[in-house]
Parts: structure tokens; C-alpha cells; sequence
């Protein structure tokens, strides 16, 4: 099973701030890396896939950047609405994994 | 627009079944693969079960031999039968459409339906 590892656990920002999210995988997974943004009470929403690519309709203080097994999601400027838990996503092979979470906090 | 609506949840006893269904609209669910993935009370998500465009399913070792993906493509739903069921399917499983007809990230979820499993 490919373990993906998130980190930090906890990540508390001002507004406006930059954050960074690691994603590391035990093994290489190429690009075929998705990052997913669930807000407290809501249903996960996907940002990015292909390591890179923002989906539809996802802000473009949003991007994705690696490949292999480190991965890095970045929020250009921290808002209020960012507010959620950010997972990492493998699908390069199965079982399909999913990192623990970083949880995102405004200060 | 893609919409996803599950049902079958419920409070089931240890060792009990239950039926998930997964009602999509704005798309055509054997053109694309499609997925369950579940949320533990205050923990992270994990992916259960996939079934691809052509078919093959695919299942998580943690429910391989218990549960069991399958679609209707004439009714357009998709199932996943919940078979001797323990403590720790306790869960919110969500359905989810993934991006290609043969596989991709999921890039629609629905809301969840919740499976309670106690005695």
C-alpha cells in the first residue's frame, strides 16, 4: 500500500497569509496526485489533479506543484473560506490512499 | 450539473447487512468509474470501494470479502452491499464519481449517507 504522509498536521495563518502543504508518498506516484479541500460539515471538493491542475471553478490562489513522492499544495493568500482540512490523494495505483489531513486554522 | 444522492444508511447490529444506493444525475454512470470512500466520526477519509467504466471493481483489504460494488447502468444507480459488518464501518460513505471512464481523482461527491454499526 502506497502511505501518503501529510504534513504539518495543523497549519494557523493570518488572513492574507501564504500557506504550504506537504504531501509525501512511500512511493513514487507520478503526477497522479489530487488534493481536496472539506470544509467543517461539508463534503469533500476537489482543487487539484494531476499534481497541478486546478479544477473547475477552483480559485487560482490555489496550485499544486511535485511529482514522484513529494507534493505541495500552496493558498497564495489566505481567506476566511479556506478554512477546512486539505487531503492528498494517490491514484496511481491500489489500494487508492488518502493522506491524514492538514487542518487549515485562521488566526 | 453533476449531482450524487445516497441512501440505505441506517443503525445495524454487529454482523448485519445493509444495501447503499447512489443516485446520479447530470451524467451517464457507465461512462465513467465511480467510487465509495468513508469518514469515521472525526477522522480522515478512506477510500472502500471502485468499480470502472467497463466494469472491474476494486476493494480496500479492510472490506474485501464483505463488500460489494455494483451499478445498474439501465437504472442508472450504483449499490454497495454492506455484509457482515463490525464496529469500525461505522462511517459516513459518501459516493463519488471519479474524473475519467477509467479512473481519475473523484471530482463530485455526495452528500453521505451514515452507517451505524452497534449492538
Amino acid at each position: 500500500e502506497t502511505v501518503m504522509t501529510q504534513s504539518p498536521v495543523t497549519l494557523s495563518l493570518s488572513p492574507g497569509e501564504r500557506a504550504t502543504l506537504s504531501c509525501r508518498a512511500s512511493q513514487s506516484v507520478t503526477d497522479f496526485l489530487a488534493w481536496y479541500r472539506q470544509r467543517p460539515g461539508q463534503t469533500p471538493r476537489l482543487l487539484i489533479y494531476g499534481a497541478s491542475t486546478r479544477a473547475t471553478g477552483v480559485p487560482a490562489r490555489f496550485s499544486g506543484s511535485g511529482s514522484g513522492t513529494e507534493f505541495t499544495l500552496t493558498i497564495s493568500s489566505l481567506q476566511s473560506e479556506d478554512v477546512a482540512t486539505y487531503y492528498c490523494q494517490q491514484y496511481y495505483v491500489w489500494p487508492l490512499t488518502f493522506g491524514g489531513g492538514t487542518k487549515v486554522e485562521i488566526k | 450539473e453533476v449531482q450524487l444522492v445516497e441512501s440505505g444508511g441506517g443503525l445495524v447490529q454487529p454482523g448485519g447487512s445493509l444495501r447503499l444506493s447512489c443516485a446520479p444525475s447530470g451524467f451517464i454512470l457507465g461512462n465513467y468509474a465511480m467510487g465509495w470512500v468513508r469518514q469515521a466520526p472525526g477522522k480522515g477519509l478512506e477510500w472502500v470501494s471502485a468499480i470502472g467504466g467497463g466494469g472491474t471493481t476494486y476493494y480496500a483489504d479492510s472490506v474485501r470479502g464483505r463488500f460489494t460494488i455494483s451499478r445498474d447502468t439501465f437504472k442508472n444507480m450504483l449499490y454497495l452491499k454492506l455484509n457482515s459488518l463490525r464496529a469500525e464501518d461505522t462511517a459516513l460513505y459518501f459516493c463519488a464519481k471519479r474524473l475519467y471512464d477509467y479512473g481519475g481523482p473523484f471530482d463530485h461527491w455526495g452528500q453521505g449517507t451514515q452507517v451505524t454499526v452497534s449492538s
